[in-house]
């Protein structure tokens, strides 16, 4: 068990609609990072927060956004849904002051599924 | 930017076969480098990692060294086993204010009995 709390782990909804994934990650890490995992893309960074903030922004659609709450929780929001969107995405943490060898520990995915 | 190349699998060995999984990276400054672990339905896991050059990471009998020549961190194993079977992702954090992960795009390893 990496520490690393998402759901649902199951999505399934229409084109069109809009969705909220949340992530709790290990308790004491302040960095929160979603990616999206997709059998043609593979593993593709989409944004990263800390403490609150945005840090880091990769492929990430305008369609999609992101936040973290005070309590460090993190939430992903998806809208506007397409087929395309259909992936598994994952939520990942790290430690304050682990430096660039610092492990992420992911949670198990959320299955998205757009019909 | 960043990128890892990874070879393509899916890769299927018999039990106490000999594994290599190559990888090779881009990436500007000192990267650290690590493998990633994929088993069916779950996250991702940390098998190990390296964060010099001449580093030898090592866990559950997986090793790796980071090769700065030939930018190169190729995974190995002696002798696998069925339990071995996984998607196994290798990948790299170079500098900036951030250290997220650029990913290779996996590799199925099958190991039969």
């Amino acid at each position: 068990d990496s520490g690393v709390t998402q759901t649902p782990k199951h999505l399934i909804t229409a084109t069109g609609q809009r969705v909220t994934l949340r992530c709790s990650p290990r308790s004491g890490d302040l960095s929160v990072y979603w990616y999206q995992q997709s059998l043609d893309q593979g593993l593709q960074f989409l944004i990263q927060y800390y403490n609150g903030e945005e840090r880091a922004k990769g492929n990430i659609l305008e369609r999609f956004s992101a936040q973290q709450f005070p309590d460090l929780h993190s939430e992903l929001n998806l809208s506007s849904l397409e087929l395309g969107d259909s992936a598994l995405y994952f939520c990942a943490s790290s430690a304050p002051g682990g430096g660039r060898g610092s492990p992420l520990h992911f949670g198990n995915g959320t299955r998205l599924t757009v019909t | 930017g960043d990128s890892v190349t990874q070879m393509e699998g899916p890769v299927t060995l018999s039990e106490e076969a000999f594994l290599t999984i190559n990888c090779t990276y881009t990436a500007t400054g000192y990267p650290s480098l690590f493998w990633y672990v994929q088993y069916p339905g779950e996250g991702l896991q940390l098998l190990l990692k390296a964060t010099k050059a001449d580093d030898k990471g090592s866990n559950k009998g997986f090793e790796a060294t980071y090769r700065k020549e030939t930018t190169s961190f190729h995974l190995e194993k002696g002798s696998v086993q069925v339990s071995d079977s996984a998607v196994y992702f290798c990948a790299l954090t170079s500098g900036g204010s951030n250290y997220k992960l650029t990913f290779g795009k996996g590799t199925l390893l099958t190991v039969n009995p």
